[in-house]
């Protein structure tokens, strides 16, 4: 399920250190965004979601905040760890028929021990 | 573990040639959408079907076509295979797909076509 071969921005950290992804999202009709970690040979793996009424929403370890105004998304990462190595997507979503997901192009965060 | 199940893991064809991909949903889930993820374009919208009704298309080529059976589960079908269609393939299934909900993928299919 790895992304190799794609051009993808890297992230490269030290393990223990706080990592922000960035997004820019297309479409400001959008609603509803996540967050999808994809380790490789897996498929993606839901991280974190945000609505489009809310700023910032926490989880374990994670954090998004959501900027309308310039469509941008981030993703932090407190105390990041080895096994947080993966591919990183934001994706989009649009109240239309389907709910659908429009992905970003993604991030490749590496963690140094 | 997603619930989401695929297969087969890995498929190896000819260009000319026709395949079809599985995938069973999560228990309860009515909604399957089907994604591709090749090397240039990374993950793309294919299809989507909700309790057995085509709802939504995205970038799906002619010559792929889909179908949700009653049992849930879903079948994409690629047919008159080219070099470009090699990628991995990604079912994702979510409780409705009326609203805003989590879609669990699966492992993926990885096609190749020679």
């Amino acid at each position: 399920g790895e992304s190799v071969g794609l051009h993808l921005p890297t992230l490269s950290v030290q393990e223990g250190d706080n990592s922000i992804i960035n997004c820019a999202y297309s479409n400001s009709a959008s609603d509803y965004f996540i967050w999808y970690k994809q380790e490789s040979g897996k498929g993606p793996q839901f991280i974190i979601d945000i609505r489009s009424n809310m700023d910032k929403r926490q989880g374990q370890r994670v954090t998004v905040l959501l900027n309308k105004t310039v469509k941008h998304l981030s993703l932090q990462i407190a105390a990041t760890q080895p096994g947080d190595s993966a591919v990183y997507f934001c994706a989009e979503n649009m109240e239309d028929s389907s709910y659908k997901l429009i992905f970003g192009s993604g991030t490749r965060l590496l963690v140094r021990p | 573990d997603s619930g989401v199940t695929q297969t087969p893991k890995h498929l190896i064809t000819a260009t000319g040639q026709r395949v079809t991909l599985r995938c069973s949903p999560r228990s309860g889930d009515l909604s399957v959408y089907w994604y591709q993820q090749s090397l240039d374009q990374g993950l793309q919208f294919l299809i989507q079907y909700y309790n057995g009704e085509e709802r939504a298309k995205g970038n799906i080529l002619e010559r792929f076509s889909a179908q949700q059976f009653p049992d849930l589960h879903s079948e994409l079908n690629l047919s008159s295979l080219e070099l470009g269609d090699s990628a991995l393939y990604f079912c994702a299934s979510s409780v409705r797909g009326l609203s805003y909900n989590e879609q669990f993928f699966g492992p993926g299919t990885r096609l190749t076509v020679l």
